[in-house]
């Protein structure tokens, strides 16, 4: 059974820093992974789609990489602002179904 | 931009009463989705879609049903609402690619339903 795991549950740092979310699964037979950010009470927005073939996407201050063979993706987020305060969720597609990871808050502070 | 529209930001119904959550997209995508999302268990499927009139369980299909008439809509159905049905939904959708579903593009999701059972 697929389970996807994110690190570190959450976090606090002040404005300018950069930084590094991590995501791992279980099973490496994925077809693509996906970032999502969400605010509290909201939906969920997509950040970046990382297709099986490729290693990484890029957008804006965000970038994130994709071994399929380690079970890892990372999400790196530059120059960290207030506006970033928000839970950060990774998610496999595999098989028929999109299995999230447990997410990571992240606050940003001036 | 692909938009994924739930008709309720906030619902508040009694207990027993049938819900409908409705989900509307404008992309054509054939995959759609529902999910709940609680505090301290994330989000977990419900139903799914991947054609007209198609209907899948998810993980959690217990007290729900599905309606897919139109390729563009999908609704979620409580047939007697109970408080343990108090929760975040959202809806998704995706295309679909290759025999199986979503292993070719991303997800896009609603903004949710806060619905409260009283």
């Amino acid at each position: 059974k697929q389970e996807v795991t994110q690190i570190p549950a959450a976090l606090s740092v002040p404005e300018g820093e950069n930084l590094v979310l991590n995501c791992s699964f279980t099973d490496s037979a994925i077809y693509n992974l996906q970032w999502f950010r969400q605010d509290p009470g909201k939906g969920l927005t997509s950040l970046l789609l990382i297709q099986s073939s490729q290693r990484e996407q890029t957008s804006g201050r965000l970038n994130a990489s994709l071994d399929k063979s380690s079970g890892r993706s990372t999400l790196y987020i530059a120059a960290s602002q207030p506006g970033d305060s928000a839970t950060y969720l990774c998610a496999v597609i595999a098989a028929d179904k999109l299995i999230f990871g447990t997410g990571t808050r992240l606050q940003v502070f001036p | 931009d692909v938009k994924v529209t739930q008709s309720s930001r906030y619902l508040v119904k009694r207990t027993g009463e049938k819900v409908f959550l409705e989900c509307v997209q404008d992309m054509d995508h054939e995959n759609m989705f529902w999910y709940r999302q609680d505090p301290g268990l994330g989000l977990r499927l419900i139903y799914f879609s991947y054609d007209v009139k198609m209907k899948e369980k998810g993980d959690i299909p217990e007290g729900y049903s599905v309606s897919r008439e139109k390729k563009e809509r999908f609704s979620l159905i409580l047939e007697s609402a109970s408080t343990n049905q108090t929760s975040m939904y959202l809806c998704a959708s995706s295309y679909r690619s290759g025999t199986g579903i979503s292993n070719g593009g991303g997800y896009t999701f609603g903004s949710g339903t806060r619905l409260t059972v009283v």
